[in-house]
């Protein structure tokens, strides 16, 4: 079974703290991406990473790839209430079209 | 440009009853995919059109679930007959490219109910 694994599943805390969340697989995949979702809504793409080591930042989100692109993790610095939300690490194996999902990480941010 | 659409946004049927979901995909993608997820559990993969042609069908849950593309534009999910465990919200997905890390531009879901 290709499994992505997520964590934390829930994570409150307060506005300007940082954090991390973290996408582990047993597999490698050729490209891996975060999603945020919104409640009604389907999935917004924030990101896709694709080199091993790969670090994309977008504003205060920092997303890095593993080395054996196996594993990510996203960051996010100094967390506003606007961060709220879903997000999803997805995962395309090599020669795939099949995107795996993690179970998702449900992020609070309290003002 | 228009998103992904599905319609309906909610069903609630009855178990045994038949229900078919919409999909219409952003124009000029030839990428189709049908996602699911049930209460507590991750989005999980259905099947993948290429134009009218099943890609890829391994994630369907069994013979009650047919997906149709026919024209290649698009597509139909339709659930007969409806059980218990079908209940969950269905999404569909577009996507451009032939290239394995083609992003994927998702509708808002058909939250399906079966009572």
């Amino acid at each position: 079974t290709q499994l992505l694994e997520q964590s934390p599943q829930f994570l409150s805390i307060q506005e300007g703290e940082n954090l991390t969340v973290y996408c582990n697989s047993s597999s490698v995949f050729s490209s891996l991406q975060w999603y945020r979702q919104e409640p009604g809504e389907g999935p917004v793409l924030l990101v896709t990473v694709v080199t091993g080591g790969e670090v994309k930042k977008l504003k205060r989100l920092t997303f890095q790839f593993g080395d054996a692109r196996k594993d990510s993790s996203l960051h996010i610095t100094a967390a506003q209430p606007g961060d709220t939300g879903l997000y999803l690490c997805a995962g395309v194996h090599t020669g795939g079209f099949k995107t795996i999902f993690g179970a998702g990480t449900r992020l609070f941010v309290k003002a | 440009e228009a998103g992904v659409t599905q319609f309906p946004s909610h069903s609630v049927i009855e178990k045994g009853q038949t229900v078919t979901l919409r999909c219409d995909p952003i124009s000029g993608h030839d990428n189709l995919y049908w996602y699911r997820r049930v209460m507590g559990k991750e989005i999980k993969f259905l099947l993948h059109f290429v134009k009218e042609s099943k890609q890829d069908e391994s994630g369907m849950p069994n013979n009650r679930f047919l997906a149709e593309r026919t024209g290649g534009t698009y597509s139909t999910l339709k659930v007969q007959p409806a059980e218990l465990e079908d209940s969950g919200v269905y999404f569909c997905a577009s996507s451009y490219g032939q290239k394995d890390n083609s992003p994927l531009h998702f509708g808002n879901g058909t939250r399906l109910t079966v009572t």
